[in-house]
């Protein structure tokens, strides 16, 4: 199974502030990984797919990039609105796997 | 716009049965393959089973590998989750997701709660 590294598993930040987030695949996954994002209730919502694609309705102050086993998904001038968790996963092989979750908090 | 709606949960007995059920609408869910994501309270999230769209393919994580099984009723818009020998560690929200390549639409989820 591809397990999948996330850090950190949380960050404190202000708002305005730019926020990264790395996830490490233990074997390489060309560009099949995604970025989640989670509020407390809600389901989970799609934010990056293909690794670097934003999805639609998404805003561009998030972006993700990497490829192979190394990717990151980074958040400039932090919104009140993002303030939540963020979950990784590889969509390469089954089982589908996904990172352990960083929670990103208001400092 | 794209909906789905699950349904079924509730609280069950170790070792009992209990099915899942996700209703589909504002797309064309014969097209699309699908999956089962659950998320344990307060845990990270777990892929459970996933079907292509002519239920040809089904995959499962091992943790249920033999007990779960999806399926699929394309003229009802409607996935299922058949989940068997249900354990304590089964507990969570399950969440039904269109699959897109990726996951691009997710459920509000049931909670599925196994204890005695």
């Amino acid at each position: 199974d591809i397990q999948m590294t996330q850090s950190p598993s949380s960050v404190s930040a202000s708002v305005g502030d730019r926020v990264t987030i790395t996830c490490r695949a233990s074997q390489p996954i060309n560009s099949w990984l995604a970025w989640y994002q989670q509020k407390p209730g809600k389901a989970p919502k799609l934010v990056i797919y293909a690794a670097s694609t934003l999805q639609s309705g998404v805003p561009s102050r998030f972006s993700g990039s990497g490829f192979g086993t190394d990717f990151t998904l980074t958040i400039t001038s932090l919104q009140p609105e993002d303030f939540a968790t963020y979950f990784c996963q590889q969509a390469n092989h089954f089982p589908l796997t996904f990172g352990g979750g960083t929670k990103v908090e208001i400092k | 716009q794209v909906q789905l709606v699950e349904s079924g949960g509730g609280v069950v007995q170790p070792g009992r049965s209990l099915r899942l059920s996700c209703a589909a609408s504002g797309f064309h869910f014969s097209g699309y393959a699908m999956k089962w994501v659950r998320q344990a309270p307060g845990r990270g999230l777990e892929w459970v089973a996933y079907t292509s769209y002519d239920e040809t393919n089904k995959y499962y994580a091992d943790s249920v590998k033999g007990r779960f099984t999806i399926s699929r009723d394309n003229s009802k818009n409607t996935l299922y989750l058949q989940m068997n020998s249900l354990r304590a560690e089964d507990t969570a929200v399950y969440y039904c997701v269109r699959v897109n390549t990726f996951a691009d639409y997710w459920g509000q989820g049931t909670l599925v709660t196994v204890s005695s």
